[in-house]
């Protein structure tokens, strides 16, 4: 079946400094990938849309500067978070659509990157 | 816009009984309907998905759901519950006329008791 390969898995790291998170299709091209937040015993925001070759979709309040998206490749979308803060902290998920599939089909996940700002 | 209810926080069951997890949804148009599980740490596994025709859908791991437009429902379940089956509860809709956008409910956790 098609794998979503999320890394990495588990960051810890200070105050003020970026974090990016890769999000890999294996098995299959991906046209547009998603990224989501979740906190903890909540459900999944999704943060963007992303799209290969062109710029990312923002849902309303999600800062396009704090959470850059790059999806240069039908494989590979990044999230960066930038100049992270406590309040950053949270589970990310990505998840993927096979850009073969028609519009109905599920999105494959990610197993998420838990992310830890001190 | 779309939106998804789940009413139960979490749902007990013991092993061996039926399980049932709610779910009610709200689109404009047709919805596509979506169950995932996610365990501790890991992201979400598709277990089935309505898009037309039965409204009783069978998935993974012997669950199934049941589409009921009048009541806009679409309810998981499963005959004979697991241990193995605890875990965190999502459905999700997504309507046609709304491109990819997936509309998560706020998850049911579910705790089967040996």
């Amino acid at each position: 079946g098609a794998v979503v390969s999320q890394h990495p898995s588990w960051v810890i790291c200070k105050s003020g400094t970026s974090v990016k998170i890769e999000c890999r299709s294996l098995d299959f091209q991906a046209t547009t990938m998603f990224w989501y937040r979740q906190f903890p015993k909540q459900s999944l925001m999704l943060m963007a849309t992303s799209n290969e070759g062109s710029k990312a979709t923002y849902e309303q309040g999600v800062e396009k500067d704090k959470f850059l998206i790059n999806h240069a490749s039908l494989t590979l979308s990044t999230l960066t978070v930038t100049s992270a803060h406590p309040e950053d902290s949270s589970f990310y998920i990505c998840s993927a659509r096979d850009s073969r599939d028609s519009s109905n089909q599920p999105q494959h996940f990610g197993d998420g990157t838990r992310l830890s700002i001190l | 816009a779309q939106s998804v209810a789940q009413p139960e926080d979490q749902v007990n069951v013991a092993e061996g009984n039926p399980l049932t997890v709610k779910c009610t949804y709200s689109v404009s148009g047709n919805p596509y309907l979506f169950w995932y599980v996610q365990y501790p740490n890991r992201g979400l596994q598709f277990l089935l998905k309505y898009i037309t025709g039965d409204n009783l859908v069978k998935g993974s791991y012997g669950f199934e759901a049941e589409f009921n437009k009048s009541q806009t429902s679409f309810h998981l379940k499963k005959p004979s519950a697991l241990v193995s089956d605890s875990a965190l509860y999502f459905c999700a809709v997504r309507e046609r006329a709304a491109g990819n956008k997936l509309t998560f409910g706020g998850g049911t956790r579910v705790l089967v008791k040996p």
